[in-house]
């Protein structure tokens, strides 16, 4: 089955700086790679996906790249304010899986003033 | 659009009764619901998939006598702990899939806020 693998599980950065998460991920049918934020006690918020098909996505201050080939994606958060402190998850949903979330092991960010 | 609610929101119970946890999608359909498990500091681990009208499909490691699940409606899905322990207490998440928003979305999935439940 699939497997996601998250790196780094803690992130401490610089108001102002970039924040940048990498996950990896073993099953070649996975075609869609959602990111969630979650706040502690909190429900997990979507905030930003990716599919298979595309290499590249952004949306203001949030990017996410695919590269196919390695098997790996990766967030990217710009000028980093503190509401970005939050715990983010990578996740895959295989082709086959009957849109079975799996999820990596998540990334504490913490924003520095 | 696309709300699920969770209830209840927390839950104190003491050790060898049972809890009930139900999921609902408020304003869409969703066949098919997930239920997730969630330690402290840990990921969502995905205990199993409900399937409206038949059987839930359980995730390997999950007791599925433990952990009933039923999935008697369209927009209803409901997690039974039976016989409750210390070590069952977690927080419990569930999704759903809006299956009405067509192939583009359709692997997009809608998380409850989520169930603390303590098992003293």
């Amino acid at each position: 089955g699939e497997n996601v693998e998250q790196h780094p599980s803690t992130l401490s950065v610089q108001e102002g700086d970039s924040a940048v998460i990498k996950c990896t991920y073993s099953d070649s049918a996975s075609n869609y790679f959602p990111w969630y934020k979650q706040e502690l006690g909190k429900r997990p918020q979507l905030i930003i996906d990716i599919r298979s098909n595309v290499g590249e996505k952004k949306d203001q201050r949030i990017a996410v790249t695919l590269n196919k080939t390695a098997k790996h994606f990766s967030l990217h958060i710009t000028e980093t304010q503190p509401e970005d402190s939050a715990v983010y998850f990578c996740a895959a949903i295989p082709y086959s899986s009957a849109s079975k979330i799996i999820f990596g092991s998540g990334t504490r960010l913490s924003i520095r003033p | 659009g696309a709300v699920v609610s969770q209830h209840p929101s927390r839950v104190i119970c003491k050790s060898g009764t049972s809890v009930k946890i139900e999921c609902r999608s408020l304003d869409f359909q969703a066949t098919t619901m997930f239920w997730y498990r969630q330690f402290p500091k840990q990921s969502l681990m995905l205990m199993a998939t409900s399937n409206e009208g038949s059987k839930a499909t359980y995730e390997q490691g999950v007791e599925k006598d433990k952990f009933l699940i039923n999935h008697a409606s369209l927009t209803l899905s409901t997690l039974t702990v039976t016989s409750a322990h210390p070590e069952d207490s977690s927080f419990y998440i569930c999704s759903a899939r809006d299956q009405g928003r067509g192939l583009a979305a359709y692997n997009e999935q809608f998380f409850g806020p989520g169930t603390r439940l303590t098992v003293l």
